[in-house]
């Protein structure tokens, strides 16, 4: 069974703080995606990262698409209270094409 | 272009009872997908319908069924309820599903089982 860790489960910070989300796994992915969702909301897509190695960019966002295509990150440069959420990491299973989530890290950015 | 529209947005059912979920897709996705998000388990996937098929399927029990429509809307149905089937169930639809395609969520029909 694929597994996606994310790290840490809960952050709070205050605005300005930078912070990085961890999602680590065992097994390979064929791409991996980074969702945050609102309370009372479904996930919105932040990004898709698909070749080992990848950075991308939005905005204050950074995503890294580990080498061997099993982790990722997520760095948020200068938070701000806008960014509090649940982030969520998904990786597309090579073998069975499903789409396989983190638990989630849900930040909080204090004013 | 309207979102994925998910009905009812709440729902309270007791043990035993079956309740069947309502998903309608972006106009022109082809692939419905379902979720099971709960604060223990996370977001964990149920079942993936294109053009009327299943195409993909989660661990879940049988109690957990689904369908799609000619028209891509979905829905999914959950017989003899159990307490532990108190989550937020989400669809997302896609244009074809799988590899890089962009998954557009509805806002979850919020299932408490007494």
């Amino acid at each position: 069974t694929q597994l996606l860790e994310q790290s840490p489960q809960f952050l709070s910070i205050q605005e300005g703080e930078n912070l990085t989300v961890y999602c680590n796994s065992s097994s390979v992915f064929s791409s991996l995606q980074w969702y945050r969702q609102e309370p009372g909301e479904g996930p919105v897509l932040l990004v898709t990262v698909v070749t080992g190695g990848e950075v991308k960019k939005l905005k204050r966002l950074t995503f890294q698409f580990g080498d061997a295509r099993k982790d990722s990150s997520l760095h948020i440069t200068a938070a701000q209270p806008g960014d509090t959420g649940l982030y969520l990491c998904a990786g597309r299973s090579s073998n069975t094409g499903k789409l396989i989530f983190g638990q989630g890290t849900t930040l909080q950015v204090k004013p | 272009k309207a979102g994925v529209t998910q009905t009812p947005r709440y729902l309270i059912k007791t043990r035993g009872q079956q309740v069947t979920l309502s998903c309608s897709p972006i106009s022109g996705h082809r692939s419905v997908s379902w979720y099971q998000q709960t604060p223990g388990q996370g977001l964990q996937f149920l079942f993936e319908y294109f053009s009327e098929t299943q195409r993909n399927k989660g661990n879940f029990p049988g109690r957990f069924s689904g369908r799609q429509f000619s028209n891509s809307r979905s829905e999914m149905n959950v017989s003899t309820l159990e307490l532990g089937d108190s989550a937020l169930y989400l669809c997302a639809s896609s244009p074809a599903g799988g590899g890089t395609d962009t998954q557009y969520f509805g806002p979850g029909t919020r299932l408490t089982v007494l």
